[in-house]
């Protein structure tokens, strides 16, 4: 069965430096993947979409890495603030349905 | 972009009972989804609610238990039929462009939180 792994669930970090989260999935051919960020009480909210065919993309402090044979993403935030503490959720699309299938979540925390 | 509404934010209801949740977007979507979260956990997709037919439901959900409305483009409605504790959890709305800026981007409503005494 398909299967989305989010490295770990919590993950803390000194301000400043760079947080890397980890998205690992099975059973699964996603032509898109995307990551949310969620804070307490609300719904997600997104940050990045990569296409199956894209390597690397950037916004900002953010970059995400695909690797569709390693089947992973690597989610970066570059000099991490206080006010980047939230859950951080990877998700895939597979397809044409525009339907995703979420991972559990890392937590992030940044230290000031 | 599409900012996303929802009510109620939150309810506590009686065993037995049913609740309707709303959801209304403020601009034209094409698609729209149900998504269930359970304390602790991530989202699963319930349903993706089709304009003026019925709803598409995953494995382990059924229209008996969660109809779904949706008869126009901005504004859906799902409701929990019958509720027992165990549907305690947040349900949340969330719509998506499939052309143009922003396509494939998912869009969430803030979330209703149901509890079942």
């Amino acid at each position: 069965s398909q299967k989305i792994e989010q490295n770990s669930e919590a993950l803390n970090i000194q301000e400043g430096k760079t947080a890397t989260l980890t998205c690992n999935y099975t059973n699964y051919s996603p032509a898109y993947l995307q990551w949310y960020r969620q804070d307490p009480g609300r719904g997600p909210v997104f940050l990045l979409l990569i296409r199956e065919n894209e390597k690397e993309k950037r916004k900002e402090r953010l970059k995400v890495t695909f690797d569709t044979t390693l089947k992973q993403s690597l989610f970066h935030i570059t000099a991490s603030q206080p006010a980047d503490s939230a859950t951080y959720l990877c998700a895939l699309m597979a397809g044409s349905n525009y339907k995703l299938t979420f991972g559990k979540g890392t937590l992030l925390t940044v230290n000031p | 972009s599409a900012v996303i509404s929802q009510k109620p934010s939150r309810d506590i209801c009686q065993r037995g009972t049913s609740l309707t949740i709303q959801c209304q977007v403020d601009s034209q979507v094409t698609m729209m989804f149900w998504y269930r979260q359970q304390p602790g956990q991530s989202l699963t997709l319930i349903a993706t609610a089709n304009q003026g037919s019925e709803a598409t439901y995953e494995s382990g959900f059924v229209i008996d238990k969660f109809p779904i409305s949706r008869p126009n483009l901005t504004f859906s409605t799902l409701t929990v039929s019958n509720m027992s504790p165990e549907d305690s959890s947040i349900y949340l709305c969330s719509a998506t462009l499939t052309s143009g800026a922003g396509a494939n981007e998912q869009f969430f409503g803030p979330g209703t939180r149901l509890t079942v005494l």
